[in-house]
């Protein structure tokens, strides 16, 4: 186990809704990066946080935000659900800043929209 | 855009056998290129992962070829087991490390007994 923990494991919203994903990063690790990977596809990274500020950001639209909080663990929000925001989100922490070798996956969360 | 192409989709290997993976990537500033494993129900792992200054790297028996000048990589499983059934994921970054990755579409890797 990598110690990264989220939460809820599973999720079922409808189109147009709000939803609130959590993570809790390894100990000691200050930043943490959120992905979003559909059926059968890889990893797409959406941000990355460090140390509370956001970092970098992928080809997501700004309906998709993110906070970290002091003790390094960290929301994913997503507004307005759209049928494809349906997939598994995970959250990756890591520690030492961005430019670390090892980063570790949590366990993902299933986003399903209907 | 695809920037990391990943092949095959499928593999079938016995016990025993190599299992060779191929990415291929066309931004040449990418810097680091880890390949993760993945099983059902869990996140990534990190398997090994190479800079584009050494052409290989090997760790137990698990090994990456990189080409720069063909903008290639690959993951070479030798005496595959079948506890190595996974999903197998290539990506690159132009960070220097793990941020930001960019995945390869994955292999889904099956060891038959």
């Amino acid at each position: 186990e990598t110690g990264v923990t989220q939460s809820p494991t599973h999720l079922i919203k409808t189109r147009g809704q709000q939803v609130t994903l959590r993570c809790s990063s390894q100990s000691g690790h200050n930043t943490v990066s959120w992905y979003q990977q559909a059926l059968g596809q890889g990893p797409q990274f959406i941000f990355q946080y460090y140390r509370e500020e956001e970092n970098g950001r992928g080809n997501f639209p700004p309906r998709f935000s993110g906070l970290q909080f002091p003790n390094y663990s960290s929301e994913l929000n997503v507004n307005a659900l759209e049928l494809d925001d349906s997939a598994l989100y995970l959250c990756a922490s890591s520690f030492g800043g961005p430019r670390t070798d090892t980063q570790y996956f949590g366990p993902g969360t299933r986003l399903t929209v209907l | 855009q695809q920037q990391v192409k990943q092949s095959p989709q499928s593999l079938i290997v016995q016990k025993g056998g190599i299992s060779i993976i191929n990415c291929a990537y066309e931004n040449t500033a990418f810097d680091y290129f880890p390949w993760y494993q993945q099983f059902p129900g869990k996140g990534p792992a990190l398997l090994i992962a190479i800079r584009p200054d050494v052409s290989e790297k090997k760790e137990g028996r698990f090994t990456i070829s990189f080409n720069k000048s063909a903008k290639q990589f690959s993951l070479h499983i030798m005496d595959s087991q079948p506890g190595d059934s996974a999903t197998y994921f290539c990506a690159a970054s132009t960070q220097g490390g793990s941020e930001k990755l960019v995945f390869g579409k994955g292999t889904k890797l099956t060891v038959n007994p």
